[in-house]
């Protein structure tokens, strides 16, 4: 346990579908953030959030948009998605935004676009 | 951030010490040394981090040269348990940068009984 929880763990979706990823941490940490890791393709680094305000968005298509209400919760929110938006979701956090601060992962939301 | 470069894979034996060298060569002053360790379906998980010369922790060891041009994690008698896929990051320090990690391919490392 990392002390960083997502749900669903597994999720499968018509293109069509609109669904949302949760993620939660109980660390205190200011920052948080979304990675999607495809089959055999590094993670790639999505959203940024550090104390509540987007702070990068790596030119991510419109059909993911993502939430924070609260320092402790993060949302994806997905739409109208393609099958390759199949991966591995990881949400993680720190505990600010120093890059050299460790992040700690969530076990992450399988992702299926059919 | 300085791109990092690693091999893809490596295959051990149990009980021997491993080490993965990987180098940064465009590493800025105020850029830390990471390593973090992915199992399948799961989360990477933080294992070091360096600035220079040696750290050492009850996981691993990451030794790095005064040029900080490269960089080597060094795993003490490699279990089974300890096959995953390792990634190497340069990480910028300073609270008003933000905390991008930017993941390559990373060293798949097989251990075998």
């Amino acid at each position: 346990e990392t002390g960083v929880t997502q749900t669903p763990r597994h999720l499968v979706m018509g293109m069509t579908n609109k669904k949302s990823l949760k993620c939660e941490q109980h660390l205190g940490h200011n920052a948080m953030y979304w990675y999607k890791q495809s089959a055999k393709k590094p993670l790639e680094l999505m959203f940024v959030y550090s104390l509540e305000e987007r702070v990068e968005n790596n030119s991510v298509p419109s059909r993911f948009s993502p939430e924070c209400p609260n320092s402790s919760h993060l949302f994806l929110h997905l739409h109208t998605l393609q099958p390759e938006d199949s991966a591995l979701y990881l949400c993680a956090s720190s505990q600010d935004g120093a890059g050299s601060n460790e992040q700690f992962f969530g076990p992450g939301t399988r992702l299926t676009v059919l | 951030l300085a791109k990092t470069t690693q091999p893809i894979s490596m295959d051990s034996y149990e009980g021997q010490e491993v080490n993965i060298t990987c180098s940064h060569n465009n590493i800025a002053t105020n850029d830390y040394i990471t390593w973090y360790q992915q199992f399948p379906s799961q989360g990477p998980r933080f294992i070091i981090q360096g600035y220079k010369t040696k750290v050492t922790n009850e996981v691993a060891s990451l030794f790095i040269p005064a040029d900080r041009k490269s960089s080597t994690l060094s795993l003490p008698r490699v279990s089974l348990s300890d096959t995953a896929v390792y990634y190497c990051l340069v990480a910028r320090a300073g609270s008003s940068n933000t905390g991008k990690l930017i993941f390559g391919q990373g060293t798949t490392l097989q251990v075998k009984p």
